[in-house]
């Protein structure tokens, strides 16, 4: 049972690129999320999906889209990266509102 | 809005209780989890409270006041391995179904011998 899996694990992007940031769940759960981290911030998040092809925003949502057309992947994308893009993104997933979050590893990028 | 505040850092000694506060202020409370986080990995999960009261799982310990707006993780015989950020996280309902987990900084713990 792998749990939630981020693809890729480290990325480095030059300002102005594009990348997609995967996340896979093999749990069969509703609710997705994608957060960012960083040091003195705390998890913040970006957008979240309560199913299949519903996508909504969060507290950060801007520069980033995120699409959810299978249920155990929701994709993260930055369409033209930023400095202050730089920052650990962490998904997460749960089977109900009162349970937890099982997250993922964490995808560690650097926009130069 | 939501506001949520836990200590920056602690230190404590092996082998001691800490407790680690958190509180909170939000609309459409619908409980409240504690994550442990080590350097450089992802959070996982440590407890959930909805009602007031005490969860006790192991050495960790886990308080809940609704009317104070109010939690403590509390970690027993400390180990080590118990260095780490504690992070408290409310869930709150924001409307038609959705539900998600807002967090506080988190809480820097440091064990030493």
């Amino acid at each position: 049972n792998a749990g939630v899996t981020q693809t890729p694990k480290f990325r480095v992007l030059k300002t102005g690129q594009s990348m997609t940031l995967l996340c896979a769940q093999d749990m069969n759960h509703e609710y997705m999320y994608w957060y960012r981290q960083d040091p003195g911030m705390g998890l913040r998040l970006i957008h979240y999906s309560v199913g299949e092809g519903t996508t909504a925003k969060g507290e950060v949502p801007d520069g980033y889209n995120v699409s959810r057309l299978k249920k155990q992947n929701f994709l993260l994308g930055l369409e033209s990266a930023a400095p202050s893009q730089t920052s650990v993104y962490f998904c997460a997933s749960r089977t109900g509102v009162n349970y937890g979050y099982t997250f993922g590893s964490g995808t560690r990028l650097t926009v130069v | 809005g939501q506001n949520i505040d836990q200590p920056t850092e602690m230190t404590a000694t092996e082998g001691a209780i800490v407790q680690i506060n958190c509180t909170y202020q939000t609309s459409g409370f619908n409980g409240l989890f504690w994550y442990q986080q080590h350097a450089g990995e992802a959070p996982t999960f440590l407890s959930y409270n909805v009602l007031d009261g005490l969860e006790e799982k192991g050495r960790f310990s886990s308080f809940l006041s609704r009317s104070k707006g109010y939690s403590y993780l509390l970690l027993k015989e400390l180990q080590m391995k118990d260095s780490a950020s504690y992070l408290c996280a409310v869930s709150r309902n924001s409307g038609a179904g959705s539900y998600q987990l807002t967090f506080g900084k988190g809480t820097k713990l440091s064990v030493i011998p």
